[in-house]
């Protein structure tokens, strides 16, 4: 059973345009939210989180936004470029328990053309 | 800063045979994380090590899985003996404690099982 979902396995966006990722979770518990970017033969590298406190939180082109109702969260990123161009996972801590694990989504892979 | 590091990066065995991979943390790092990736899916923890101690390993395949992490730094996973379901990427992460989202990846070992 997936906590952390992610329903659109690519995106595909104009250099310039607004990329929106969309990431949706079932655990009511989840207090802190991760989006990691991946790029191909690499790890997963931090981008953004954002605490169930706050309902955005920005760093230069990339906002996360929580929609704490809707269980929904949601990255923007304005202006796209081509170098964005990467698989983005959306992840939460299980924070209600001594684990600590990650849970993440199944990813989007983005794609930005010039 | 060095990162995490992984070895070996690629690994091609045969079903039925053992493999090893090796992960060194980053410095300082308390709290260790083994992940496993399919393709076309998130990572899922395998294993979390608080220093020495594994203190999640509930994901962790013990009949053929195992791992170690000798003086709480550098860790090793093991397979013995692989299956052809193993393949997969083999992701290896490090963060300061255990509170703390923010988990630093390594590049992975892509297993491939014949």
């Amino acid at each position: 059973d997936q906590q952390v979902k992610q329903n659109s396995p690519s995106l595909s966006v104009q250099e310039g345009r607004i990329s929106i990722l969309n990431c949706d979770y079932t655990n009511s518990m989840f207090d802190y939210f991760l989006w990691y970017k991946k790029y191909p033969a690499e790890g997963p590298t931090f981008l953004i989180s954002i605490s169930s406190i706050k309902d955005k939180n920005e760093d230069g082109r990339f906002t996360v936004f929580l929609n704490k109702s809707a269980k929904h969260l949601s990255l923007h990123i304005v202006p796209s470029q081509p170098g964005d161009s990467a698989v983005y996972f959306c992840a939460a801590p299980d924070r209600g328990s001594t684990l600590g694990r990650l849970y993440f989504g199944r990813g989007t892979q983005l794609t930005v053309w010039p | 800063e060095a990162g995490v590091v992984q070895s070996p990066r690629y690994k091609i065995i045969e079903k039925k045979q053992p493999v090893a991979f090796w992960c060194n943390p980053i410095s300082g790092h308390n709290t260790l994380y083994w992940y496993r990736q399919n393709l076309g899916q998130g990572p899922e923890l395998l294993i979390r090590y608080e220093n020495e101690e594994a203190v999640d390993d509930s994901q962790l395949p013990k009949d053929r899985f195992s791992a170690e992490r000798l003086k709480g730094v550098d860790s090793t996973l093991k397979i013995q003996p692989a299956e052809l379901g193993d393949s997969a990427v083999y992701l290896c992460a490090s963060s300061i404690d255990r509170v703390q989202g923010e988990q630093f990846f390594g590049p992975g070992t892509r297993l491939t099982v014949l």
